[in-house]
């Protein structure tokens, strides 16, 4: 078990741009859930996936917004047209089950809109 | 999800228990509570979590009162590295976390 990794773990990018982030979830979980994270609050719900299927969006995710899990396994969570807004913490997690909030959280990956 | 109602701050000092309570008033009978704690600069970490009944494990001991208003969460030694922001969250599926400000724990040495 090595745990959820995400990469990259920083990423400044200029105002306009897209950015890509992905995360590796631990080995045979089937649930992936993204969150965003700003400085001073508390994680915020962005998107969930069962296996390749996504479940569940926030309002928050915005439709410059899109999330993949290809195969069910990694996942990508892409930014177009990067606002300064959009500058946070994006923290990925897995979870083994399907009807608990047991999530298994990576380091996440900072995001710097110039 | 149910809303939760945590102190902003405590502190503890080290080697003492840290008691942290959490009000959950609008818990509905089949949602859960959960505790994650996070560290600074690193993810959410997972802690415990209970319906009715109190739950112990390794990190920690979760006390549910009887009318499931309120918790607790009991460090029973507190170390240094238990300083960190710990969420209390009331839910019942496998659908995103609803975090709120937390609490942030000092352990003082």
């Amino acid at each position: 078990d090595t745990g959820v990794s995400q990469n990259p773990r920083h990423k400044i990018t200029k105002r306009g741009q897209n950015v890509t982030f992905r995360c590796d979830p631990i080995s045979e979980h089937n649930r992936l859930y993204w969150y965003r994270q700003t400085l001073g609050q508390g994680p915020e719900f962005l998107t969930y996936f069962q296996n390749e299927a996504q479940l569940e969006k926030s309002r928050l995710l915005s439709d410059r917004f899109s999330a993949e899990r290809p195969k069910g396994s990694f996942s990508t969570l892409e930014i177009q047209r990067t606002e300064q807004g959009d500058s946070a913490m994006y923290l990925c997690a897995s979870s083994p089950k399907d009807w608990t909030y047991e999530q298994y959280f990576g380091p996440g990956t900072r995001l710097t809109v110039t | 999800d149910a809303k939760t109602t945590q102190p902003p701050s405590m502190d503890c000092a080290e080697g003492r228990a840290a008691n942290l309570p959490c009000n959950h008033s609008t818990i509905s009978g089949n949602e859960y509570v959960y505790w994650y704690r996070q560290i600074h600069s690193q993810g959410p970490q997972y802690i415990i979590h209970g319906l009715k009944n109190n739950e112990t494990n390794e990190m920690a001991s979760l006390i549910i009162t009887e009318d499931r208003k309120s918790s607790t969460l009991i460090l029973p030694h507190a170390t240094l590295r238990d300083t960190a922001v710990y969420y209390c969250l009331g839910g019942g599926g496998a659908d995103g976390l609803t975090f709120g400000k937390g609490t942030h724990l000092i352990i003082q040495p």
